[in-house]
């Protein structure tokens, strides 16, 4: 059974930094052919794609947001770790991370993180 | 890059069939297959319904089916449900190595 989960910090401060890291079993990103990637919502609007780490390490970027994130893997702990940095309200959402490469097949049940002082 | 353009809301009475567009461009949908659909009920995480424009995975209804024209992705689903009543967003891999969603779409069963 493939499960994901998300974690961090719920609330944070315009201006700071946030570290979520996904938490993930059933598969490993050892694997040829496996990625994951993080996907936000702002409450009641669109999904929007942010990162994805292969399993052979190659990162991608949203390039509006490419500047801000960094995406890394740690295939012994079986955990992916976002950071985006400069916070602000427009960031507020809830945060994916899914199973993928061309699509994503499975999801976690997102994290909200509400920027606000 | 921009969203993938996709009416705001559709509506169908059950049984009947309805269909989802997604519009993109020479940059995403005309020129991969890699058109995915996810459906996503109310305070739950997207689910894939459909990949590679027109492939199902397992345990997805067969009432589902997608198909691409174009730059224009569609999602049809045939016999409609009241449980099918959720929204539905379209996302395509857009070449420079992003993937890009659509607006989103509320699927109002009469």
């Amino acid at each position: 059974q493939i499960t994901l989960r998300e974690s961090g910090r719920t609330l944070v401060k315009p201006t700071e930094t946030v570290t979520l890291t996904c938490t993930f079993s059933g598969f490993s990103l050892s694997t040829s052919e496996v990625g994951v990637g993080w996907i936000r919502q702002p409450p009641g609007k669109a999904l929007e794609w942010l990162a994805l780490i292969y399993w052979d390490g190659n990162k991608f970027y949203s390039p509006s947001l490419k500047s801000r994130l960094t995406i890394t893997k740690d295939t012994s702990k079986n955990q992916v770790v976002l950071i985006l940095t400069n916070m602000g309200p427009v960031d507020t959402a809830t945060y994916y991370c899914a199973r993928g490469l061309r699509h994503f097949d499975h999801w976690g049940q997102g994290t909200l993180i509400t920027v606000s002082s | 890059q921009s969203a993938l353009t996709q009416p705001a809301s559709v509506s169908g009475s059950p049984g009947q069939s309805i269909t989802i567009s997604c519009t993109g461009s020479t940059s995403d949908i005309s020129t991969y297959n890699y058109v995915s659909w996810y459906q996503q009920h109310p305070g739950r995480a997207p689910k894939l319904i459909i990949f590679d424009v027109n492939n199902r995975p397992s345990g997805v209804s067969n009432r589902f089916s997608g198909s691409k024209s174009g730059n224009t992705a569609s999602l049809t689903i045939s016999w409609l449900q009241a449980e099918d009543e959720s929204d539905y967003y379209c996302s395509s891999y857009t070449g420079s190595n992003s993937w890009v969603f659509g607006g989103g779409t509320k699927l109002t069963v009469l």
